[in-house]
């Protein structure tokens, strides 16, 4: 069946620090998987991208690994800042079918 | 620059009433979808659409109907709610094989 979970509901991180958010999918045809931010009260704003034919993309402050023998995908902050505090959301897009997962709540303490 | 725009914002329906959320994007995507988010909850694809005059049920379509006669607007249906449907409702647009853009929801209470 088609699955998207997450490994960790919440996480809580001193500011600096970096944080790792986990999560697993279970469909190997998936191709494109994307990270979202979500503020309360807000819609999901997209953070990063990876396609299937890789295994790490890099962005602002954000690292995003694949590993597709395993079925993970990981979402690095670098120095996490009180601004990052959300929830994150990783999505799996299968031929337009856009499918979330739980969704982790990461805490920043100042 | 409006990107994805849903109305309304709130709203409340009483038990066995209809109502359409409105969703409507000017980035020209082919894609859309439609999404609920209970409290403390992630996001559930109710319907989706690949272009103009197809549309495809997602993961929790019960209780709902769409049509998508225009790139632009994907109008979502709920015909006889349901205190169940209380929920946020998320509209999103994007481009085959990249990232969707999201409104900023509709909140849905039943009573």
């Amino acid at each position: 069946g088609e699955s998207v979970g997450l490994h960790l509901p919440t996480l809580s991180v001193q500011e600096g620090d970096n944080s790792i958010i986990n999560c697993a999918y279970s469909n190997s045809a998936s191709d494109y998987f994307i990270w979202y931010k979500q503020e309360s009260g807000k819609g999901p704003q997209f953070i990063i991208d990876i396609r299937s034919n890789m295994d790490k993309r890099q962005g602002q402050r954000v690292t995003v690994l694949l590993n597709k023998t395993v079925k993970h995908l990981s979402l690095q902050i670098a120095a996490t800042q009180p601004g990052d505090s959300a929830v994150y959301f990783c999505a799996e897009n299968q031929r337009g079918k856009l499918i979330f997962g739980q969704g982790t709540e990461l805490s920043v303490k100042p | 620059n409006a990107g994805v725009t849903q109305t309304p914002k709130f709203r409340i329906l009483k038990i066995g009433q209809s109502m359409t959320l409105q969703c409507t994007q000017d980035m020209n995507h082919n894609y859309m979808y439609w999404y609920r988010q209970d409290p403390g909850m992630g996001l559930k694809l109710i319907y989706y659409s690949v272009g103009a005059g197809i549309t495809d049920k997602g993961e929790v379509p019960n209780g709902y109907n769409v049509s998508r006669s225009t790139t632009e607007d994907f109008p979502l249906r709920l015909e006889l709610a349901a205190p169940s449907q209380t929920s946020v409702y998320f509209c999103a647009s994007g481009r085959q094989g990249a990232e969707a853009f999201f409104g900023q929801g509709t909140r849905l209470t039943v009573v």
